[in-house]
């Protein structure tokens, strides 16, 4: 059973761009989470997503970012426009339902 | 002041001491205290749970949690230097609540053979 996959692991983009960060949960799960780690500080929960469903994005910035996470498919999470403090590790996880969460090896966004 | 403390080290040790690691918190309505272990370039993997006030013991690891002093601790037992890592410090107010979790910054471990 494969983890939580995540891609790409690396990620450069210049500013006013945009990224794409894929998420394919463990099989199973239908519960994705998101979060961000800013170098020197913990990880900061983003957006929680149910299968075409967005159930809590409390700690997604307002403007320029969206999360997904279609019927068929991996979960995107979408920046726009992207500045140079986007600039950090993107994490997923993924449960089965409410239960321990799993996560990715992460996406390591540079924005220069 | 940051929700939840952490020291973010680098704490370095050698092969086979016991190792302290630790948090504090300012919000008296945490109730479920994890502690999650990162390699380097890695995701973070679940270590410890534990509920309330208390002990509880895995192998090595020992996690303990004092809710009166808002103070959480992991202890390592003759410590490897498989046990490299950073160890993260997470709590939520919830049961299962994965989007309620609070994190600390890490603690950067080092042990050396």
């Amino acid at each position: 059973n494969a983890g939580v996959m995540q891609n790409p692991r690396h990620l450069v983009r210049r500013r006013g761009q945009e990224a794409r960060l894929r998420c394919s949960p463990m099989k199973g799960h239908s519960h994705v989470y998101w979060y961000r780690q800013l170098p020197e500080e913990g990880l900061k929960f983003m957006v929680y997503l149910q299968k075409e469903n967005i159930i809590d994005e409390s700690g997604m910035p307002k403007e320029r970012f969206s999360a997904e996470f279609p019927k068929e498919g991996p979960s995107i999470l979408r920046i726009q426009q992207v500045v140079r403090g986007d600039s950090a590790a993107y994490f997923c996880a993924s449960s089965p339902s409410r239960g321990e969460a799993f996560f990715g090896q992460g996406t390591r966004l540079t924005v220069v | 002041q940051k929700e939840v403390e952490q020291d973010p080290g680098p704490l370095s040790v050698p092969e086979g001491a016991i190792v302290s690691l630790n948090c504090t918190y300012s919000n008296s309505a945490f109730q479920y205290f994890m502690w999650y272990r990162q390699y380097s370039r890695k995701g973070p993997e679940l270590l410890m749970y534990t509920y309330s006030s208390g002990n509880k013991e895995d192998g090595r690891f020992t996690a303990q949690v004092d809710k009166s002093s808002k103070y959480i601790s992991l202890f390592i037992r003759d410590s490897q230097p498989s046990d490299s890592a950073t160890y993260l410090c997470a709590m939520s107010a919830r049961a299962d609540n994965n989007n309620d979790m609070r994190f600390g910054a890490g603690t950067r471990l080092t042990v050396k053979p």
